[in-house]
């Protein structure tokens, strides 16, 4: 069945700097993607989508790229903030059924 | 607002009591979900409605009940049978398409006590 997997955490870096996590995906045909962040104690947001590949999802600085080549949906952002710290969830949908398949969760923490 | 309320924050549960997590939502969407998560993990569901009156078994459904009387409403009962329910729920409500996020609620924290 399809699948997420994402980069083990959990991940510590310091104000400013680059930040990456890694998610790829098993699926049959060709599913949307997408990130959702969890801050403490609260539901899931979702950050970012992309539909088809190729296609880049953008918000609040971060980003992602559909890519069918290598299965993957990596995100990305340039200058991480002390509010970025939350836990980031890799998702794809199954559209048969219009469920979504969740990665584990990668923690993020965010130093001044 | 539109949006999806989960009600209550904090749920506790004696043992062989069965407790039901209320979710509404006003988002005017289809399809309803409820997912377990635990301390480190990912997102589980437990079961699913795609229209009222219908619903799903998901990957963890064996000691949880659901029902789907109005669009509006998805309440889960944790029952008795569910030996380890101490966990986060999650409630989410997504429209038709495949390439429709789903929205979610502020979570219940349920615990035994």
């Amino acid at each position: 069945g399809d699948s997420v997997t994402q980069m083990e955490g959990p991940v510590t870096l310091s104000e400013e700097a680059f930040l990456t996590i890694n998610c790829t995906y098993t699926a049959t045909g060709y599913p949307s993607l997408f990130w959702y962040v969890q801050y403490p104690g609260e539901g899931l947001q979702l950050l970012l989508k992309a539909t088809k590949a190729d296609d880049k999802g953008s918000n609040k600085g971060f980003e992602a790229t559909y890519r069918k080549e290598t299965t993957s949906f990596h995100l990305e952002k340039g200058s991480v903030q002390v509010s970025d710290s939350a836990v980031y969830f890799c998702a794809l949908s199954d559209r048969g059924a219009q469920k979504l398949v969740f990665g584990q969760g990668t923690r993020l923490t965010i130093n001044p | 607002d539109g949006g999806i309320t989960q009600s209550p924050k904090y749920l506790f549960r004696k043992e062989g009591q069965n407790v039901t997590l209320s979710c509404e939502q006003n988002l005017n969407h289809d399809a309803m979900y409820w997912y377990r998560q635990d301390p480190g993990q990912g997102l589980r569901l437990i079961y699913y409605s795609q229209i009222v009156n219908d619903f799903q078994k998901g990957d963890i459904a064996e000691g949880y009940s659901v029902s789907r009387e109005k669009k509006e409403s998805f309440p889960l009962t944790v029952t008795s049978a569910q030996k380890n329910p101490t966990a986060f729920y999650l409630c989410a409500t997504g429209q038709s398409g495949s390439n429709q996020p789903q929205h979610f609620g502020d979570g219940t924290r349920l615990s035994i006590l």
